[in-house]
């Protein structure tokens, strides 16, 4: 199956600066990668997501860059604020098995100082 | 709009008691995932459902059954409770797996 890795595990900036974390894949057949933010006792929930079609998404202050040929991708928040504060996770779809499952990170718990 | 809604939220189980996990939607989603979350270590994969009668395994189902009867409901079953699932179960259903997967609130269950 496929096999996802996070880093960094915890990452603390300063109001204002900008946040990278870091995934990579093991699977070259994976096609959708989705992020997902969870902030404290809260439910997961998409913030964006990529295909392996696309090199770059933007939406607003999150971006998302996916390096195909590394097997690698990175959600890059500008700007950050502190409501920023949470864990993020991402993921890669497994499209080895014909149901398709996702294959999360074990996630980063990013703090933004005001 | 419920959305995805799980229940109970909290749960004290004694070792080798047994429970069911509901979860319903009410987005007519064909899609359906069960994960479990451990400090640390991510979302993994218990079980997953693509429509009624239709399940299969994921990443960590021992000790775990599924069903899917019905569009809107996918409980999950423990048997004989053990210490190693004391965690926070989450649901989450889905149209395609290459989409937004929508989440319950989760249920923090130990095991004693």
């Amino acid at each position: 199956g496929e096999n996802v890795e996070q880093h960094p595990s915890t990452l603390s900036v300063q109001e204002g600066d900008s946040a990278v974390i870091k995934c990579t894949y093991s699977d070259s057949a994976s096609n959708y990668f989705p992020w997902y933010k969870q902030e404290l006792g809260k439910r997961p929930q998409l913030i964006i997501d990529i295909r392996s079609n696309v090199g770059e998404k933007k939406d607003q202050r999150i971006a998302v860059t996916l390096n195909k040929t590394a097997k690698h991708f990175s959600l890059h928040i500008t700007e950050t604020q502190p409501e920023d504060s949470a864990v993020y996770f991402c993921a890669a779809l497994d499209r080895g098995s014909t149901l398709g499952r996702l294959y999360f990170g074990r996630g980063t718990q990013l703090t933004v100082w005001p | 709009n419920a959305g995805v809604t799980q229940t109970p939220k909290f749960r004290i189980l004694k070792i080798g008691q047994s429970m069911t996990l509901q979860c319903t939607q009410d987005m007519n989603h064909n899609y359906m995932y069960w994960y479990r979350q451990d400090p640390g270590m991510g979302l993994k994969l218990i079980y997953y459902s693509v429509g009624a009668g239709i399940t299969d395994k994921g990443e960590v189902p021992n000790g775990y059954n599924v069903s899917r009867s019905t569009t809107e409901d996918f409980p999950l079953r423990l048997e004989l409770a053990a210490p190693s699932q004391t965690s926070v179960y989450f649901c989450a259903s889905s149209y395609s797996p290459a989409g937004e997967a929508f989440f319950g609130q989760g249920t923090r269950l130990t095991v004693v």
